[in-house]
């Protein structure tokens, strides 16, 4: 069975300051990875993912992530926050189940940018 | 502008009343998923459709809740009889499946802020 984890439920950081939120998973078949964010009183949107080839992906508003097969880690960068990128992510993780792609959620980390 | 539409946006009720929240997916897309978020709890896999048929309700409490597609464009998610402890948002997503190891891709509907007093 898989399984998603993101350590830290809460991260402040300073504004142009750079952020890592952490996510481990653990899956004994192939996964899919993926990033979600999520504003307040709003559905999740897809950040960015990883299905194959390069280990690092990239969104369009600065975010990158970096697939680590050997650590089962997939942990989100910005290399300089903003005030509007404060919101919560989701790690998940899709794999095959049953012949249905199944889907897990992390429980989010929420990010507070400080002006 | 494709994008999963949910009714109600907010829906206060109370305990021992039925509650009925409706979910349209994106057009084309043949998977359809119910989430539950709460504070405590934090986002819960409730049900998951693909082709109209139920793969996954193992996280759906089934003596008060069902969970049924109708048709290809509407999803519904029934709570009978609701009470407190089911106040919460609720999400529904779809996505599209081209293959059994197709990856799941998820575009989420704005929620359901259900309050059942």
């Amino acid at each position: 069975a898989q399984s998603v984890t993101q350590l830290d439920s809460q991260v402040p950081v300073f504004e142009e300051a750079p952020v890592e939120l952490r996510c481990n998973y653990s899956s004994s078949v192939s996964v899919y990875l993926f990033w979600y964010v999520q504003y307040p009183n709003q559905g999740l949107q897809l950040l960015l993912k990883y299905l194959s080839g390069s280990t690092l992906v990239e969104s369009i508003n600065g975010f990158e992530a970096e697939f680590n097969k050997s650590q089962t880690s997939f942990h989100l960068r910005k290399p300089s926050v903003h005030i509007s990128d404060t919101a919560e992510y989701f790690c998940a993780v899709s794999e095959d189940s049953g012949g249905y792609q199944k889907v897990t959620f992390g429980t989010g980390t929420k990010l507070q940018v400080i002006p | 502008d494709a994008r999963v539409t949910q009714t109600p946006r907010h829906k206060v009720t109370e305990m021992g009343q039925e509650v009925t929240m409706r979910c349209q997916p994106i057009l084309g897309h043949n998977t359809v998923f119910w989430y539950r978020q709460t504070m405590m709890q934090g986002l819960e896999l409730l049900a998951y459709f693909r082709n109209r048929a139920p793969l996954d309700d193992s996280g759906m409490p089934k003596d008060r809740f069902s969970a049924e597609m109708p048709d290809a464009t509407l999803a519904t998610l029934k709570i009978q009889p609701s009470e407190p402890r089911d106040s919460a948002v609720y999400f529904c997503a779809s996505g599209l499946a081209i293959a059994l190891v197709s990856y799941n891709e998820q575009f989420f509907g704005p929620g359901t802020r259900l309050t059942v007093l």
